[in-house]
């Protein structure tokens, strides 16, 4: 398997721009979570999914945030309209539950954004 | 809500010496603690993890202890190298749900 896939791997965009990040969990993972992070924040979690529900969306900093999975290997998180300080390091990771119990998050390789 | 605090943020120490992470939880219902290193423009990745069934875990130089009526995990690495130098994540999951709680991170400097 190629692990979790995200794109972009860079982004430079213009405040006020639109802003879609993808990610492609492993395949047979249940569990896709997306992260941001920053130097003065840490990894936060920013929401999380289980078979392509969403499950906690606490974390989305505003509504300018929304995210989807349409299907079990596809998720986007989408920053509309975007601003400086969504400035980050977004990652992707997916889990298996398997028997229940939690496992380990695989992490994508992060797609960073700069909003200028 | 959940949270989960680290300590120290900064750990320098000698190539050889052993250094300590430590982690807090305040969510009772957590029962899978993992630790993730994350290399300069890397990604985080798993290198141990425990559950709350068990006290202690250990897997070659590293090792894990955890103290579930202080809400409380720590992270050991023996002999360390500088390849160990990296920053260091704990983490802590509930059961049913799975929503992973990061600390902050441990930035650890091994000097040759």
């Amino acid at each position: 398997d190629a692990g979790v896939i995200q794109s972009p791997r860079h982004e430079v965009t213009e405040m006020g721009q639109e802003v879609t990040l993808r990610c492609k969990p492993i395949s047979g993972h249940d569990y896709l979570f997306w992260y941001r992070q920053t130097m003065m924040r840490g990894l936060e979690l920013l929401i999380y999914f289980n078979n392509n529900v969403p499950i906690d969306d606490s974390g989305m900093p505003e509504d300018r945030f929304s995210a989807k999975m349409p299907n079990a290997s596809f998720s986007t998180l989408k920053i509309q309209p975007s601003e400086p300080r969504d400035s980050a390091v977004y990652f992707c990771a997916s889990s298996f539950s398997g028997r229940g119990l939690a496992g380990e998050l695989f992490f994508g390789e992060g797609s960073r954004l700069t909003v200028l | 809500g959940e949270n989960v605090e680290q300590h120290p943020s900064t750990l320098s120490v000698q190539e050889g010496d052993s250094a300590v992470i430590k982690c807090t939880y305040s969510d009772s219902a957590s029962n899978y603690f993992p630790w993730y290193k994350q290399e300069l423009g890397k990604r985080p990745q798993l290198i141990i993890d425990i559950r709350s069934n068990v006290g202690e875990k250990k897997d070659q130089r590293i090792a894990v202890t955890l103290n579930k009526t202080a809400k409380h995990f720590s992270l050991h690495i023996t002999e360390t190298q500088p390849e160990d130098s990296a920053v260091y994540f704990c983490a802590a999951s509930r059961a049913g749900g799975f929503k992973t709680i990061f600390g902050a991170g441990t930035r650890l400097f091994v000097k040759a």
